[in-house]
């Protein structure tokens, strides 16, 4: 089965610092990836996602992530964090031609002025 | 345009009622989708619908019945609420088994 395991439910930088929020899968095969932000009270929206092709994907607001098959591993970075970037971000995997999307606990990003 | 909406936003009700969530799309996509998410903000996936044909059904009591009138509408039935329903619905959907575009969520709160 698959799952979603993301590293720490809080992260705090500080505005322009680097902003590293991880994610594992853990799946037989080589899923789709996802990334999703949530403000709040607002639906989820689309950061970026992995399908096929190029392993760094870039996305929305200058964030980016790297999908690296040999750490199962999909991990979202942006270089310079901004106060808008304050949001739930979640990571989320579907079978390759599958369906069900699996999302991970998710985590809340918070930026210090 | 809204691209995926639900009504109501908010739905405050008493146990043991009954109540319904509508969930309409215009983006022509062919598949829908019924999320919960808890005060955790854990995200889990009740059901989906793919051409109005049910493909996902989670374990989820059988008092939340979706119903799909045609590709653009998926809605969600919940008899007798219970305390532990009060969560935030979401209705998303997807041009198959990619991305997916969510409406602004329901917020149910059962007293």
């Amino acid at each position: 089965a698959q799952s979603v395991t993301q590293l720490g439910s809080h992260v705090s930088v500080s505005e322009g610092a680097l902003v590293l929020l991880r994610c594992n899968y853990s799946s037989s095969v080589p899923p789709y990836l996802f990334w999703y932000v949530q403000y709040p009270n607002q639906g989820l929206q689309l950061l970026l996602k992995y399908t096929t092709g190029a392993t760094l994907v870039k996305g929305i607001n200058g964030f980016e992530a790297e999908f690296k098959k040999s750490e199962t591993s999909f991990h979202l970075t942006k270089p310079s964090a901004h106060m808008s970037d304050a949001a739930e971000y979640f990571c989320a995997v579907t079978p390759t031609g599958g369906f069900k999307t699996i999302f991970g606990a998710g985590t809340r990003l918070f930026v210090k002025a | 345009d809204t691209a995926v909406s639900q009504t109501p936003k908010y739905l405050v009700t008493q146990m043991g009622n009954d109540k319904s969530i509508k969930c309409e799309q215009n983006l022509g996509h062919d598949t829908m989708y019924w999320y919960k998410q808890d005060s955790k903000k854990f995200l889990k996936i009740m059901f989906s619908y793919n051409n109005k044909e049910l493909i996902i059904n989670e374990t989820v009591p059988n008092r939340f019945s979706p119903k799909s009138p045609d590709k653009a509408h998926l809605n969600l039935h919940i008899n007798s609420l219970e305390l532990g329903d009060s969560a935030v619905y979401f209705c998303a959907s997807s041009p198959g088994a990619h991305t997916q575009y969510f409406g602004p969520g329901t917020r149910l709160t059962v007293l």
